[in-house]
């Protein structure tokens, strides 16, 4: 059972919008800054939002996210077939001493 | 190019030690925390603790301490994730992390290819 809380799938289709969830609590996502992470299949995990709302640079800003007390929201717009991929939401947890993930987010574009 | 390159896949049978490495170039390897991640077949991430170079500072997240052992050669730049007897459960893929150069709390901007470590008799 993972600390922080995310939906297992979510779908859409080309060009549309989705938005994966990820909550947590006050020690974590309250009080720490919220990163993501996309695992395209086969591939090591990738730094997409850092910061709460900062992109490294070479991802896109179809990639957004809004953070709500101890909650945040990863939304991509104008999906494409490369988004399929796995969606990981990250932080640490300062009750526990140690970074917690979420449990993932499995994104089928249909 | 800044980049972690880990070692190749593993195969080895219960009770056997292992080693798996993680080299950095391309930056100041000793001033960037380097966590481990586990990723068991078809499942998430498992955050499973850090080590700063500089210091050897370590943190287990408690399903993994005394299970593992972290260390770092400064000398060649190399993190390593260290098992004295291996068990079948042990069997998943290994990732680096490279963190923030000053808090141990923040993003991990560089991850490594990965290890695969398959336990079997």
């Amino acid at each position: 059972q993972s600390v922080l809380t995310q939906p297992p799938s979510v779908s859409a289709a080309p060009g549309q919008k989705v938005t994966i969830s990820c909550s947590g609590s006050g020690s974590n996502i309250g009080s720490n800054y919220l990163s993501w992470y996309q695992q395209l299949p086969g591939t090591a995990p990738k730094l997409l939002i850092y910061d709460n709302n900062k992109r490294p640079s070479g991802i896109p800003d179809r990639f957004t996210v809004s953070k709500s007390g101890t909650s945040g929201t990863l939304g991509i717009t104008g999906l494409q077939t490369g988004d399929e991929a796995d969606y990981y939401c990250g932080t640490w947890d300062s009750s526990l001493n140690i970074w917690v993930f979420g449990g993932g987010t499995k994104l089928s574009v249909l | 190019e800044v980049q972690l390159v880990q070692a190749g896949a593993e195969v080895k049978k219960p009770g056997e030690s292992l080693k798996i490495s993680c080299k950095g170039s391309g930056y100041n390897f000793n001033s960037y925390w380097i966590a481990w991640v586990r990723q068991m077949p078809g499942k998430g991430l498992e955050w499973m603790g850090i080590i700063y170079p500089g210091d050897s500072e370590t943190r287990y997240s408690p399903p993994f301490q005394g299970q593992v052992t972290m260390s770092v050669d400064q000398s060649m730049n190399t993190a390593y994730l260290q098992w004295r007897s291996l068990r079948a459960s042990d069997t998943a893929i290994y990732y680096c992390a490279r963190g923030d150069e000053s808090s141990i709390s923040y993003e991990y901007d560089l991850w490594g290819q990965g290890t695969l470590v398959t336990v079997s008799s």
